[in-house]
């Protein structure tokens, strides 16, 4: 009964690959997002959707691609991997758009890539 | 642009000590401020939220307090246990709900 699961676990590929991470929750959360987390453990958001919905946008490089085809999944799409992508990406999910406002996010296990 | 900023960046205490771990954050005109804790290999999973109107929360050994005229929040643990060790990471979250997160601290809680 995991709330906010993330495949795969790890992913090790190698640079100019095309890979994808999915994320689901199963928490009827109308708000998803996804975060990376460098390797000097920083963690920042990278988009949010509401409901299918673009919210956030940050400055991500376009070989960033997020898909929600329903609102309990957000997948991330990336192109041509760089050895700088390599990081933990975290899925997240709140209640409403107002997650971060009044009320937090859930996080899942995260998803731990290398690109060689 | 708002920085927050952790210190220390690892921490080490004999199990029962109190211990406080410290957030700063530049920019005062926060909606909350958030601390989460992180597993090894695991996600984030929250802790406790304060609002920017709330001075304090507390959750069982566990309170923070928050002083946003100083951009300072600590997280104070007491009678600290080994099933403690994990990262803490304080989030301070702006009008538009993103969170910004600082670097963590480390803590161990040595038997």
């Amino acid at each position: 009964d995991t709330a906010v699961s993330q495949t795969p676990k790890y992913l090790v590929t190698q640079m100019g690959n095309d890979k994808s991470i999915k994320c689901e929750q199963n928490l009827g959360h109308d708000t998803m997002y996804w975060y990376k987390q460098d390797s000097k453990k920083f963690l920042k958001i990278m988009f949010s959707y509401n409901n299918k919905e673009l919210i956030i946008n940050e400055t991500v490089p376009n070989r960033f691609s997020p898909k929600s085809p329903d609102k309990a999944h957000l997948n991330l799409h990336i192109n041509s991997l760089e050895l700088g992508d390599s990081a933990v990406y975290f899925c997240a999910s709140s209640p409403s758009r107002a997650g971060g406002l009044r009320e937090t996010q859930y996080f899942g296990p995260g998803t731990r890539l290398l690109v060689l | 642009k708002q920085e927050v900023t952790q210190i220390p960046a690892a921490l080490s205490v004999p199990e029962g000590e109190n211990l406080v771990l410290n957030c700063s954050f530049t920019d005062s005109a926060i909606y909350n401020l958030q601390w989460f804790r992180q597993d090894p290999g695991k996600g984030l999973t929250s802790l406790l939220l304060i609002q920017s109107s709330q001075r304090e929360q507390t959750s069982g050994r566990l309170n923070a307090s928050l002083d946003k005229s100083s951009g300072r929040s600590t997280l104070y643990i007491a009678a600290s246990q080994p099933g403690d060790s994990a990262t803490y990471l304080c989030a301070a979250t702006g009008n538009t709900g993103k969170l910004i997160f600082g670097q963590g601290t480390t803590l161990q809680v040595k038997p």
